[in-house]
């Protein structure tokens, strides 16, 4: 089965622009979770989708971060403005509903 | 909410020598761990993973973790590493509602 896609593969941005994410889950899953990982930590959840309703977003900086799920496939991230503390990889992450998922390559950003 | 320590944030092995990464998670109940592998550039790979039953858990690339309820850990063994396991190694944990909590990670270097 074709991986989780995910573009672009990295983004280089100056602060207060916008910048927005693509994800393609595997086909069939319902869950899609986008996850960001700073530097020298573990990735950390920021938006959880069934379908196309939002299960978590409790750690989604809503004042700059959005996301969403149309039709209930793939999905779209978006940061405006974005900010230095912004920079870091976005993993998008899809799962059936079992346990467990599987995660994209990623898209690294760049703030400068 | 749970939580998981990696304690050694950088750790350097000779090719062929044994390795073991460690995991402590906290969590109520039984867990679902995880170890998943970061190669520069790339996406998580799962390596293997935990339900219930055998507390030894065989993977991908060689890799086994063994899961200790006593000690709250679920460290990552090989026995002989080589060159192409130099990674960022990341241990998670299920959280309710088939979210990961991720640790730190910690980065493996092997010397030749």
């Amino acid at each position: 089965e074709a991986g989780v896609a995910q573009s672009p593969r990295y983004k280089i941005i100056e602060k207060r622009q916008s910048v927005a994410f693509w994800c393609n889950p595997i086909s069939g899953h319902a869950t899609l979770y986008w996850y960001q990982q700073i530097l020298g930590q573990g990735p950390k959840l920021l938006i959880q989708f069934q379908n196309n309703g939002v299960v978590d977003d409790s750690q989604l900086p809503k004042d700059r971060f959005s996301a969403e799920r149309l039709k209930g496939v793939d999905s779209t991230l978006k940061i405006q403005p974005a900010k230095l503390e912004d920079s870091a990889v976005y993993l998008c992450a899809s799962s059936s509903g079992t346990v467990g998922y599987t995660f994209g390559s990623g898209t690294r950003l760049t703030v400068v | 909410a749970q939580s998981v320590t990696q304690p050694d944030i950088h750790i350097t092995v000779s090719e062929g020598a044994s390795l073991e990464l460690r995991c402590n998670y906290s969590y109520g109940a039984t867990p679902y761990l995880f170890w998943y592998v970061q190669s520069p550039g790339q996406g998580l790979q799962l390596l293997l993973k935990y339900f219930s039953g055998d507390t030894l858990v065989q993977g991908i690339k060689g890799f086994e973790a063994e899961f200790k309820r006593s000690q709250s850990s679920f460290n990552l063994r090989k026995p002989s590493v080589h060159w192409s396991d130099a990674a960022e190694y990341f241990c998670a944990v299920h959280e309710y509602g088939n979210k990961l909590v991720f640790g730190a990670g910690t980065i493996l270097r092997v010397k030749s």
